[in-house]
């Protein structure tokens, strides 16, 4: 099967600039992830949706970083000022549903550099 | 609040030589736990999980970790270790207990280096 699609793989903006990337999960996924890794740091979840219903979005910067999973399939993250800081790798994952003992995979990630 | 400890930031090992990664964690109920790989410029893979049941778990790659409750300890291990088997390795863990809502919560990693 398929596995979990982003693109862009890499971006480079300047600061106060905006950006957005995009994620096709797994077919048949309810859940997605958002997850951001800072060079040297675990991957720290941003938000998940279960369906196009946010369950978690509490370590999301919601003044500048919003996601939105229409219609409970791809989801699109927009970060808008960006700040240096938020150069880091943006990892989409998804899973079969809310059930805890199933295992999330992830996609290749998008790097994004903040200049 | 959950959380995931992986106190070596770095293990060498000589190939051929077993390998363990340490983890150990802090959830409220029961842990469902997992072992994810991470190549460069790559995602992360999934390698292992334990839900309930048997205390070592096999995985991919020859990979195995052993589930200790009584230390919150679930480390990776693999009885031979092969070069292609450098990596980045995360433990996570999601909290059992109810209304923990699903959130899998990372490590900050090790980086496993075989030599020959």
């Amino acid at each position: 099967e398929a596995g979990v699609a982003q693109s862009p793989r890499y971006k480079i903006i300047e600061k106060r600039q905006s950006v957005a990337f995009w994620c096709n999960p797994i077919s048949g996924h309810a859940t997605l992830y958002w997850y951001q890794q800072i060079l040297g740091q675990g991957p720290k979840l941003l938000i998940q949706f279960q369906n196009n219903g946010v369950v978690d979005d509490s370590q999301l910067p919601k003044d500048r970083f919003s996601a939105e999973r229409l219609k409970g399939v791809d989801s699109t993250l927009k970060i808008q000022p960006a700040k240096l800081e938020d150069s880091a790798v943006y990892l989409c994952a998804s899973s079969l549903d809310l059930v805890r003992n199933t295992e999330a995979f992830f996609g290749q990630g998008t790097r994004l550099t903040v200049v | 609040a959950q959380s995931v400890a992986q106190p070596e930031d770095q293990v060498n090992v000589a190939e051929g030589n077993p390998l363990t990664v340490k983890c150990t964690y802090s959830v409220s109920g029961n842990p469902y736990l997992f072992w994810y790989v991470q190549y460069p410029n790559r995602g992360l893979q999934f390698l292992l999980k334990y839900i309930t049941g048997d205390n070592l778990v096999k995985g991919s790659y020859g990979f195995e970790a052993e589930f200790n409750k009584s230390q919150t300890s679930f480390h990776l291990k693999k009885p031979s270790a092969l070069v292609s088997d450098s990596a980045l390795y995360f433990c996570a863990v999601r909290d059992g207990v109810t209304g923990g809502g699903n959130k899998l919560t990372f490590g900050t990693g090790t980086q496993l280096k075989v030599e020959l």
